[in-house]
């Protein structure tokens, strides 16, 4: 079946650096890629989604300067997080597939 | 835009018994996809059931199964012979059938599952 493989599990980063998280497809082609967001005891917030070789589509309220998606080639997106706050301390998570998608593990990301 | 609902955010069920789960979705479309998601304590996401729409049988997955009313657009799923493991969150979702692999799921709040010893 579909794998998809995110790294990194858990980040832990001071204020004002980035922070880069990798989704990849092992056994299979992703043209698309979905980046959500979590937070505890929450439904998944859908962020913005990744197409191969064209730019990534944004959800309403998610800024694009910050939540940087790079999907350049038919097996890896990524998502970087720009001068991250506390504010995006949060758990992130990708998907890809067909019919029913496959996630990622997620990161929780942890911004001091 | 579709929406997905689960009204009941928290249940419980003794292990070895039976509960069910509700959903309700709301859609112009006629052909899509709807989902049963578990999400335990590690996070992962994990696909529970799948069900087409335009199959009127309805999915079941070992002791996973659900009860599909397209005209009420109602998705619940049912889970017998309860385990400890099957403790987690479950995420009602829903999913265009346009395309094969570029449509996004929507997703409902979340029922918060408790199985007691």
């Amino acid at each position: 079946g579909a794998v998809v493989s995110q790294h990194p599990s858990r980040v832990i980063c001071k204020s004002g650096t980035s922070v880069k998280i990798e989704c990849r497809s092992l056994d299979f082609q992703a043209t698309t890629m979905f980046w959500y967001r979590q937070f505890p005891k929450q439904s998944l917030m859908l962020m913005a989604t990744s197409n191969e070789g064209s730019k990534a589509t944004y959800e309403q309220g998610v800024e694009k300067d910050k939540f940087l998606i790079n999907h350049a080639s038919l097996t890896l997106s990524t998502l970087t997080v720009t001068s991250a706050h506390p504010e995006d301390s949060s758990f992130y998570i990708c998907s890809a597939g067909f019919y029913g998608y496959t996630f990622g593990s997620g990161t929780r990301l942890t911004v001091v | 835009a579709q929406t997905v609902t689960q009204s009941q955010p928290e249940m419980s069920v003794q292990e070895a018994e039976t509960v069910t789960l509700s959903c309700t979705y709301d859609t112009s479309e006629s052909d899509y996809y709807l989902f049963w998601y578990k999400q335990p304590p590690s996070r992962q996401m994990i696909l529970v059931i799948r069900q087409e729409a335009y199959k009127q049988q309805n999915a079941t997955e070992n002791r996973f199964s659900v009860n599909f009313q397209k005209a009420a657009k109602s998705f619940s799923l049912k889970i017998s012979d309860s385990q400890l493991g099957d403790a987690a969150m479950y995420f009602c979702a829903y999913r265009s059938a346009r395309e094969t692999s570029g449509s996004r799921l929507t997703f409902g709040e979340g029922t918060q599952l408790t199985v007691n010893p």
